[in-house]
Order: C-alpha cells, then sequence, then structure tokens
C-alpha cells in the first residue's frame, strides 16, 4: 500500500536512547527521510538517506533502515529533543511527491 | 544561506479566491523544485504539488489536482499558491518547501490560511 505509518507517541527519559519508527511498503525500496518539528515552528530535516545529518544537528540522532521499516534513533535523549518527528518517503507514483508519516509526539520525560 | 520567506496570515470567506507567495533567496531558485506542503490537526502533512521553475513543469498529488494552482515566478524568484474557490476545508498552515533530491531541505515559515464566514 502507498502510505507510511508511525506510533502516534513515544516517551523516553532524559539521557535514554529512543527509537521512533516509520513503515510502509515504499521503505523497502526508498531511503526514509526525518523532519523534527516544536510547537508553532515549521518541520526542520534531521535526517536524510537514511542515514545522513544536516550540518547543525546533533550527532545523537542517527537513523536506520531494515525491510519495510526506517528507524530515527536518538542516543542520549534531550529535554530539547522534544517534538513531533515526521517520516517521509519518496512513493511509486511518478508526480515526484513523497509520502509522510502521520507523526510521532515525542515526550521527554 | 538559503531562505523560504513566506506571505502573511490570511483570514478569508468561502467562495473567494487567494494567493500566498514564497519568496526564495540564497540559491539558484530556477535549479530547484519548490513546492507547497499542508498541514491540519488531523491529517498531518501533506504534499500538494511542486514547480520546477526552471521551465515551469508542474506536478499535483491527485488529493489537490484540480483544486489549486502551483506556479513559480523566476524573474522574482517567487513560488506561489493559488486558489479559485475557497473552502473552510481548506483552513490550514501552509509551507512552501525546496526539494532537493527527493526530499525536503529548505522550508518557509508556514501561512496560516483561515477560511471562515
Amino acid at each position: 500500500s502507498s502510505e507510511v505509518t508511525q506510533d502516534p507517541a513515544v516517551s523516553v527519559a532524559v539521557g535514554q536512547t529512543v527509537r521512533i519508527t516509520c513503515q510502509g511498503d515504499s521503505l523497502r525500496s526508498y531511503y526514509a527521510t526525518w523532519y523534527q518539528q516544536k510547537p508553532g515552528q515549521p518541520p526542520v530535516l534531521v535526517m536524510y538517506g537514511n542515514n545522513n545529518r544536516p550540518s547543525g544537528i546533533p550527532d545523537r540522532f542517527s537513523g536506520s533502515s531494515s525491510g519495510n521499516t526506517a528507524t530515527l534513533t536518538i542516543t542520549g535523549a534531550q529535554a530539547e529533543d522534544e517534538a513531533d518527528y515526521y517520516c517521509n518517503s519518496r512513493d511509486s507514483s511518478d508526480n515526484g511527491l513523497g509520502l509522510f508519516g502521520g507523526g510521532t509526539k515525542l515526550t521527554v520525560l | 544561506e538559503v531562505q523560504l520567506v513566506q506571505s502573511r496570515a490570511e483570514v478569508k470567506k468561502p467562495g473567494e479566491s487567494l494567493k500566498i507567495s514564497c519568496k526564495a533567496s540564497g540559491y539558484s531558485f530556477f535549479s530547484y523544485w519548490i513546492g507547497w506542503v499542508r498541514q491540519t490537526p488531523g491529517k498531518g502533512l501533506e504534499w500538494m504539488g511542486i514547480v520546477y521553475p526552471g521551465d515551469s513543469d508542474t506536478k499535483y498529488s491527485p488529493s489537490f489536482q484540480g483544486q489549486v494552482t502551483i506556479s513559480a515566478d523566476k524573474s522574482i524568484n517567487t513560488a506561489y499558491l493559488q486558489w479559485s474557490t475557497l473552502k473552510s476545508s481548506d483552513s490550514a498552515m501552509y509551507y512552501c518547501a525546496r526539494r532537493t533530491g527527493w526530499y525536503i531541505d529548505h522550508w518557509g515559515q508556514g501561512t496560516l490560511v483561515t477560511v471562515s464566514s
């Protein structure tokens, strides 16, 4: 099916590791991209090409993929990581657009 | 530095028309796809469509085809999203976004559109 799904919410204690997952058939063929969005702000790119961090993104963020699941891992979560996280994947259509997951709200306790 | 600066928030009535804009700077505007993403509390983020300013090639998501028009004016480095007849269901935050490869690397600050009688 042409959609990607995410868990609606995940929580983590400060300093612990959290994994945010994204599932979909398109992820068997295409890389996932991840965006972080804080309240009242536009999304920010945090991971692309499965495991590439843009300049300025802390190295506690990492990405991986296996089968139909892509994972964004935050190792040593900080309070400032509390946000919504969206995955995005290219789809099989030729319109050049992609599929967004529904987002995961990360709460840092 | 790449910047995408969007036009201000709008309040409109159902049936009215609207055109919002996104002015790009800091890169070669005609060399990258630029598009629009809708965000609503119920449906999250949705690609609406994209335009390649170099040749005005435009692609739409099936959900938005025929509902909106996306365009770009490369002489002033500006992309547009327009509606001819607004509906209350068009109320949302709209982001312009630059696409590189197959992902978005820069986002505008967002334009809130409210459609209410």
